[in-house]
């Protein structure tokens, strides 16, 4: 069975960091890429960033890009995102997520398909 | 950017009813769309992806379609444990981009 388990969120002052973690199991890990998707409190989901298999291909929202550093270590099958210069805005509910591939012929597209529970990051004075 | 619009923001309907919801991408995105289901307090579902695929364990009342810039999803015969928040997610490149969401209610 699946797992991904998220930790290390908490009350955190604006301009402090943070860094999240997530635990993953069920799975062979170094197969998929990964990623970190929040939501903040009553809105939509946005996606913040993800990273391939071997690190070799990561990206970002813009409004994280320069703060935020997606990593992932596949000898102990965990992702992490560590969150620098934290904002009011990035106040939300942090799930990483499992990445499915699909191929149609031409070419690849990338969904989420095991989700965590997610981990509340609230950045607050 | 590609930017996901969802239409309607909210539809409420009847168990029974059929229902659909609509996303358009800024630009084409060929098939590469998905469809997620959200409860209140959970993580969210994968139910299609590749604009029509059914993720497995999806019952068959949900159906996906279109190609390009404009996708549908449909709930055929609505049960009441379909009521949830609907978003689409285009699947193409960084970054993944969600529509805003679509909340059905129980009529």
């Amino acid at each position: 069975e699946v797992q991904l388990v998220e930790s290390g969120g908490g009350l955190v002052q604006p301009g402090r960091s943070l860094r999240l973690s997530c635990a993953a199991s069920g799975f062979t890990f170094d197969d998929y890429a990964m990623h970190w998707v929040r939501q903040a409190p009553g809105k939509g989901l946005e996606w913040v960033s993800g990273i391939s298999w071997n690190s070799g291909s990561i990206g970002y929202v813009d409004s994280v890009k320069g703060r935020f550093t997606i990593s992932r270590d596949n000898a102990k099958n965990s992702l992490y995102l560590q969150m620098n210069s934290l904002r009011a805005e990035d106040t939300a509910l942090y799930y990483c997520a499992k990445e499915k591939y699909y191929h149609d012929g031409s070419a690849y597209s990338y969904y989420f398909d095991y989700w965590g529970q997610g981990t509340l990051v609230t950045v607050s004075s | 950017d590609i930017q996901m619009t969802q239409s309607p923001s909210s539809v409420s309907a009847s168990v029974g009813d059929r229902v659909t919801i609509t996303c358009r991408a800024s630009q084409g995105i060929s098939s590469w769309l998905a469809w997620y289901q959200q409860k209140p307090g959970k993580a969210p579902k994968l139910l299609i992806y590749a604009a029509s695929i059914l993720q497995s364990g999806v019952p068959s009342r949900f159906s996906g379609s279109g190609s390009g810039t404009d996708f549908t999803l449909t709930i055929s015969s609505l049960q009441p444990e379909d009521f949830a928040t609907y978003y689409c997610q285009q699947a193409n490149s960084f970054p993944y981009a969600f529509g805003q969401g679509t909340k059905l209610e129980i009529k």
